[in-house]
């Protein structure tokens, strides 16, 4: 199984200001995800990431206001531009193993905005 | 597109009870199905994977079942303990733009001693 490690844990953060969120496997990996959890409620799908090209973002998620990296098959970034109070959430990064399809997740990074 | 529902939402059981959790969706052309846990302000952790050809899979006390033709999987918990409350979601396939992955709303448990 693919060991996912996401950074930061948790922030707070200022209205208007953007955060960065790194995710790394310890594996090589086809599929990256981004999801976001509002207080309370399931996942929501935010984008694919895409090795060597733009992310395939789900309705309602635009890249200016999440801008999704993918250089390489074992990092992804995911930022969270000019914050808002509704960005308040935890951003969970995710992985597919290839072989079996099995979806494993980052801990998650809980954001705060102020 | 995929829409996965998950019942009941919530569920209170003393322990030591048998209990069973339902997940349907309406795309059946699925390759997977996965059921995750989710603690308090942590990350999923996955439970059980069950492949299209597959009917159930079992892990220790946790046996899934799938039936594509009905669209639904079960989660059955053997002798629930108090360790066992925590949020279980179960996830679908969906081929959109590409394939991702779409969660149930959860159901959340509690085990009481």
């Amino acid at each position: 199984s693919a060991v996912i490690s996401q950074k930061p844990s948790r922030d707070i953060c200022q209205r208007g200001t953007s955060l960065t969120i790194q995710c790394q496997v310890d594996s090589q990996v086809t599929m990256m995800f981004w999801y976001r959890q509002q207080p309370g409620q399931s996942l929501t799908l935010i984008a694919t990431a895409n090795q060597g090209s733009e992310a395939t973002y789900e309705s309602g998620f635009v890249i200016d206001k999440f801008p999704i990296s993918r250089p390489n098959l074992t990092f992804s970034t995911l930022t969270v531009s000019n914050m808002s109070p509704e960005d308040s959430s935890i951003y969970l990064c995710s992985a597919e193993d290839g072989n079996t399809g099995e979806l494993f997740f980052g801990e998650g990074s809980r954001l705060t905005v102020l | 597109k995929q829409e996965v529902t998950q019942i009941p939402a919530a569920l209170s059981v003393p322990e030591g009870e048998n209990l069973v959790l339902n997940c349907s969706f309406t795309d059946s052309a699925i390759y997977n199905l996965q059921w995750f846990r989710q603690d308090p302000g942590k990350g999923l952790t996955s439970l059980l994977l069950i492949q299209s050809s597959q009917r159930e899979q079992t892990s220790g006390r946790l046996n899934a079942s799938l039936d594509k033709s009905s669209g639904r999987s079960t989660l059955y918990i053997a002798a629930s303990q108090p360790g066992d409350s925590a949020t279980y979601l179960c996830a679908a396939p969906s081929e959109g733009q590409g394939f991702s992955f779409i969660f149930g709303k959860g159901t959340r448990l509690l085990v009481k001693p």
